[in-house]
């Protein structure tokens, strides 16, 4: 069956650390990968979008990582600070960008 | 630009009754998206259109919940005979059918079923 796995529900980390969040899939065949920031009570806002033939895609503090023969995306935020506490979400398309479907997404805290 | 909106933003309905909640995306785009989330899960998606066009539904989803676009611009979504496991956050999100297709996401209308 079809699943998407993101590593745990929830990541503390130590402010200044880099954070790495995961994100698995079985029996997709993705040719975008994105991931969100969504804070509690508001709706997700888009932060990175990482094609198939992309290894890697960087945005300021934020890098993703797609590896499409693990099937897996690797999120990290480098410098974390107490601000980036949220949860993360992955998302995937099942149809050439057509139709996404999300993971369940892991709650990160950065502690002061 | 005003951003995704969605109204109303709290809905408190008895069993059984119908819902109907709409969704205004941003005007140049042509995806219109919706989702449902529950607590500690990610968006799940429903259905989408592209302009007016409704491309697709999700198989989870019953005959009781109904979604429209008439004119591609405003959407509508409509759940008849609420059931309390309807009680969830809905989500709209739109897109532009060319690009990044990254989503931008209204605040959702939460909906709760006593």
């Amino acid at each position: 069956s079809q699943k998407i796995e993101q590593n745990s529900e929830a990541l503390n980390i130590q402010e200044g650390k880099t954070a790495t969040l995961t994100c698995n899939y079985t029996n997709y065949s993705p040719a975008y990968l994105q991931w969100y920031r969504q804070d509690p009570g508001r709706g997700p806002v888009f932060l990175l979008l990482i094609r198939e033939n992309e290894k890697e895609k960087r945005k300021e503090r934020l890098k993703v990582t797609f590896d499409t023969t693990l099937k897996q995306s690797l999120f990290h935020i480098t410098a974390s600070q107490p601000a980036d506490s949220a949860t993360y979400l992955c998302a995937l398309d099942k149809a050439r960008g057509q139709n996404f479907v999300f993971g369940p997404g892991t709650r990160l805290s950065v502690l002061p | 630009d005003t951003g995704v909106s969605q109204n109303p933003r709290h809905k408190i309905t008895k069993r059984g009754q119908n819902v109907t909640f709409r969704c205004d995306p941003i005007s140049e785009h042509n995806r219109l998206y919706w989702y449902r989330q529950t607590l500690g899960q990610g968006p799940e998606f429903l259905t989408y259109f592209q302009n007016e066009a409704q491309l697709e539904k999700s198989r989870l989803l019953s005959d009781r919940f109904s979604a429209e676009r008439p004119k591609g611009s405003f959407s509508t979504l409509e759940i008849q005979r609420t059931e309390q496991g309807d009680s969830a956050m809905y989500l709209c999100a739109s897109s532009a059918a060319k690009g990044s297709y990254e989503q931008y996401f209204g605040p959702g209308t939460r909906l709760t079923v006593t």
